[in-house]
């Protein structure tokens, strides 16, 4: 069955920090690549996506993923985390063998000190 | 102006109960989803449907049962509430069957007591 793996559950950084969360799926084919946030009693709301093309994929309030087709990952990265980051963080895969549904990994929860 | 949006968001209701849950997108998906968090914040797809028609129906008991009156909607009933089901419930909606970007209600969280 394909999987998502999401490695750090907990991660405590401090403001400016830089972040680095990992995510790597179990799928030979191709497929869709997202990160979601949901924000402390708020619904998910998409990061960023990857469909094809460049690896290296820009989302909305500095985040940015790398695609590593080889590695079978898709990691999240900011250079400097604020304490407005603080959310729990979902990788999700969507396979079309799967009808498309998006496939979660178990997610990471972020708090960012000030 | 919500692009998708449920209602109630908040359910507190008995075991043994009835009770239903409803789901709008304003923004002509042809594709529509529920999906379960639990009490770990894991996600789990229960049912998609593309222009009103059933194309995921996952492992989920059938005392939950979708409706989709237009592609528009998707409603969520479940009968015989119990207290496993108590989780957070997402409805989503992404433009096409083939399209992964999903957008994501507030959620519905059910409190089976």
């Amino acid at each position: 069955a394909q999987s998502v793996s999401q490695h750090n559950h907990h991660v405590i950084l401090s403001e400016a920090a830089s972040l680095e969360l990992g995510c790597n799926y179990s799928y030979g084919g191709t497929v869709n690549l997202f990160w979601y946030v949901q924000y402390p009693g708020q619904h998910l709301q998409l990061l960023l996506k990857y469909f094809s093309g460049d690896p290296l994929v820009k989302g909305i309030k500095g985040f940015e993923a790398e695609f590593i087709k080889s590695k079978f990952s898709f990691n999240l990265r900011k250079p400097s985390v604020q304490w407005s980051d603080t959310a729990e963080y979902f990788c999700a895969v969507n396979i079309p063998n799967s009808g498309y549904a998006l496939n979660f990994g178990k997610g990471t929860s972020l708090l960012v000190t000030p | 102006d919500t692009a998708v949006s449920q209602t109630p968001k908040y359910l507190v209701t008995q075991m043994g109960n009835d009770k239903s849950i409803k789901c709008e997108q304003n923004l002509g998906h042809d594709t529509m989803y529920w999906y379960k968090q639990d009490s770990k914040k894991f996600l789990k797809i229960m049912f998609s449907y593309n222009n009103k028609e059933l194309i995921i129906n996952e492992t989920v008991p059938n005392r939950f049962s979708p409706k989709s009156p237009d592609k528009a909607h998707l409603n969520l009933h479940i009968n015989s509430l119990e207290l496993g089901d108590s989780a957070v419930y997402f409805c989503a909606s992404s433009q096409s069957y083939a399209r992964g970007e999903q957008y994501f209600g507030p959620g519905t969280r059910l409190t089976v007591t």
